[in-house]
């Protein structure tokens, strides 16, 4: 079945590098993402990567993939105020019927 | 205006009472989804729907029903409410399937935060 696994709380400060880190137990995962959640609003994809890749960089975006471990992780450089948010990382299979399962959310601040 | 809405934004209800969220989209997409939120539990998907006539439970339906009435509308209802049963909704939609990227990424609405005392 599908789990995915995040820690909860994460304080930064403003400048410094945020690293949020999760793992996955499915095994036929294709896409992996990475949502953040800003106070009162919806959920907005950040950044993706597809299985067959190990990183991907997108402006101060960093993913890291380790499929052998099942972990993925997202590295914010230059962590700014308005990067405080909720990042919930999530995967689905193409496999199966486009069923993300999303982690429990990792709550990041960020002080200035 | 927002490409997925949600009505109402927020409301508060008794045990017992029916309630009824309701989501509408303009993006075309297909697929839908009801998940809800809850503080350090993150999203849990309630129901999916593929096309109006394709309907499927999700890991937390038990207590929840949904209509589908148009390929821009899904409703969540709440035959009878329950306290447990507060908790931040999100419909959501993706594309997936119909040709573009379908990197499967979700669309969500802002959320219908419901409290049942």
């Amino acid at each position: 079945g599908e789990d995915v696994e995040q820690s909860l709380f994460l304080s930064v400060r403003e400048g410094d590098s945020s690293v949020i880190n999760c793992t996955y137990t499915d095994s036929s995962s294709t896409y992996l993402y990475w949502y953040k959640q800003e106070p009162g609003a919806g959920l907005q994809l950040l950044t993706y990567i597809f299985s067959n890749m190990d990183m991907k960089q997108d402006q101060r975006l960093t993913v890291l993939l380790n499929k052998k471990d099942k972990h993925l992780s997202l590295r914010i450089a230059d962590t700014q105020t308005g990067d405080s948010a909720i990042y919930f990382c999530a995967e689905s299979s193409l496999y199966g019927n486009n069923r993300l399962a999303f982690g429990k959310g990792n709550q990041v601040v960020v002080i200035p | 205006d927002a490409d997925v809405t949600q009505t109402p934004r927020n409301r508060i209800t008794k045990t017992g009472k029916r309630i009824m969220l309701e989501c509408s989209q303009t993006k075309g997409h297909d697929r839908m989804y009801w998940y809800r939120q809850d503080p350090g539990l993150g999203l849990r998907l309630i129901y999916y729907s593929f096309d109006v006539k394709d309907i499927n439970k999700g890991e937390i339906s038990d207590g929840y029903s949904v209509s589908r009435q148009a390929q821009a509308k899904f409703s969540l209802s709440l035959e009878s409410a329950i306290p447990n049963q507060t908790a931040l909704y999100f419909c959501a939609t993706s594309d997936f399937g119909q040709g573009g990227t379908n990197t499967g990424e979700l669309f969500f609405g802002e959320g219908s935060r419901l409290t049942v005392l």
